[in-house]
């Protein structure tokens, strides 16, 4: 059983450009959450989709936006990329609307490095 | 503000002895914790959990405890052992009115690094 991948693992942007990252949830998981993390920092929220609508969103710009398909994989979009911005990006998957557990389980993460 | 805090940035232990690591709250909402734990390069592997109706919570040499007048609540680790050194982090969230169109999210701690002594 396949756990939560991303992709890719690594990224080196320019500042102003633009950047997809995706990833893939557990089986079984519907309910997509994207978190970064910086540099000694713990995790934060970004945003999180469910039913392929954004359900709840973080403290971040709306430079940072999101989409998730039928099939539950989604997509994390940063439009014009700042120094700031690089990171490890990590994507957490739960089946919180099955009536199971509602932990969440990450991914490797996609370390974003911003130039 | 920082709505979860581990004010431990590091940790020593001797290989064997216990581990024992903090973390606080502000947010009174909170009624679900967490503890993960991230080696390098990877992403956090889930530890632990317990709900804010439990104090306490077993699994295998992992425990953690739940104070909730402290707004506080620990991981234990006994024994500890070499592989157990990484970062750990805490987490919470608040579940409480959660509906099947609501979510939620985690709010992290920023982490605790331990070191296991062989």
């Amino acid at each position: 059983d396949a756990g939560v991948t991303q992709s890719p693992t690594h990224l080196i942007k320019t500042r102003g450009q633009q950047v997809t990252l995706r990833c893939s949830p557990k089986s079984g998981h519907d309910t997509v959450s994207w978190y970064q993390q910086a540099l000694g920092q713990g995790p934060q929220f970004i945003f999180q989709y469910y039913e392929e609508e954004e359900r709840q969103r973080g403290n971040f710009p709306d430079r940072f936006s999101g989409h998730q398909f039928p099939n539950y994989s989604s997509e994390l979009n940063v439009n014009a990329l700042l120094l700031g911005d690089s990171a490890l990006y990590l994507c957490a998957s739960s089946p919180l609307h099955r009536g199971k557990t509602d932990t969440q389980y990450f991914g490797p993460g996609t370390r974003l490095t911003v130039l | 503000d920082q709505q979860v805090k581990q004010n431990s940035p590091s940790l020593s232990v001797q290989e064997g002895r216990i581990s024992i690591l903090n973390c606080d709250y502000t947010n009174s909402m909170f009624d679900y914790f967490l503890w993960y734990k991230k080696y390098p390069a990877e992403g956090p592997t889930f530890l632990i959990s317990i709900s804010s109706i439990k104090d306490k919570n077993e699994d295998g040499r992992f425990t953690v405890f739940l104070n909730k007048s402290a707004k506080h609540l620990s991981l234990h680790i006994v024994p500890s052992q070499p592989g157990d050194s990484a970062v750990y982090f805490c987490a919470a969230s608040a579940r409480r009115g959660f509906t099947t169109s609501g979510t939620y999210k985690y709010i992290f701690g920023t982490g605790t690094r331990l070191k296991v002594l062989a």
